[in-house]
């Protein structure tokens, strides 16, 4: 696509349940990142995919918070077991290379709201 | 390891006047070194990037900044402020061998005045 597409934009969900999250990355963009943004907060970093190769895994919070890359391509982030400090905004990136740090490209993110 | 500071939180300007949001970085390897800018309920969108070439890089909407090894420094700057230019400003340092992987500072809010 012609830029990182994330759904949904905005999800409200119950403390205790568990959600997911999609990230489309700009097509052939090898790398895919996520972040998290609290409020009044930087961006934490959560994940990173590149290849083939095994994630990055070493910024998620705790064992509620898994993701996986499918065939290269699409990302889902699945945060189970809400909790309200759960509540941030998603974003996702994607990079066409490493190791040159060429930026990222972001996606508009997605709101999440623990109620 | 690798840090950002960005001093300021929230930095205000008339419209016209120079705008100058300040970035320090902490790297124990040369670095790169990015501006983004955040919108209201937008994505993070690439301003400009060091990429150890030229020190002083020009980005988008008039803005540059320049990196200064002696200072750790790489701060942002415009000549005069736009209204439009009202948003979140991002710092991020990367380094070869991290893998692309960004640290973020915490962000500047930039408000432009009448």
């Amino acid at each position: 696509g012609a830029g990182v597409s994330q759904s949904p934009s905005n999800k409200v969900t119950e403390k205790g349940k568990d959600v997911e999250l999609r990230c489309d990355p700009i097509s052939g963009h090898t790398a895919l990142y996520w972040y998290r943004q609290s409020l009044g907060q930087g961006l934490e970093f959560l994940i990173y995919f590149q290849g083939n190769s095994a994630p990055d895994k070493s910024g998620l919070p705790s064992d509620r918070f898994s993701a996986e890359r499918t065939g290269g391509s699409v990302s889902t982030l699945t945060i189970q077991r809400t909790q309200q400090e759960d509540s941030a905004v998603y974003l996702c990136a994607s990079s066409s290379r490493t190791g040159d740090n060429y930026g990222y490209t972001f996606g508009s993110g997605t709101r999440l709201t623990v109620v | 390891a690798q840090s950002v500071t960005q001093l300021g939180s929230h930095v205000s300007v008339s419209e016209g006047a120079l705008v100058l949001l300040r970035c320090n970085y902490s790297s124990s390897v040369p670095p790169y070194l990015f501006w983004y800018v955040q919108y209201p309920n937008q994505g993070l969108q690439l301003l400009l990037k060091y990429t150890s070439a030229a020190t002083l890089v020009k980005g988008i909407n008039g803005f540059e900044a320049e990196f200064k090894k002696s200072e750790t420094s790489f701060h942002l700057t415009k000549p005069s402020a736009h209204m439009s230019d009202a948003a979140e400003y991002f710092c991020a340092v990367g380094t070869t061998g991290g893998g692309n992987k960004l640290t973020f500072g915490t962000g500047t809010q930039l408000k432009v005045e009448l």
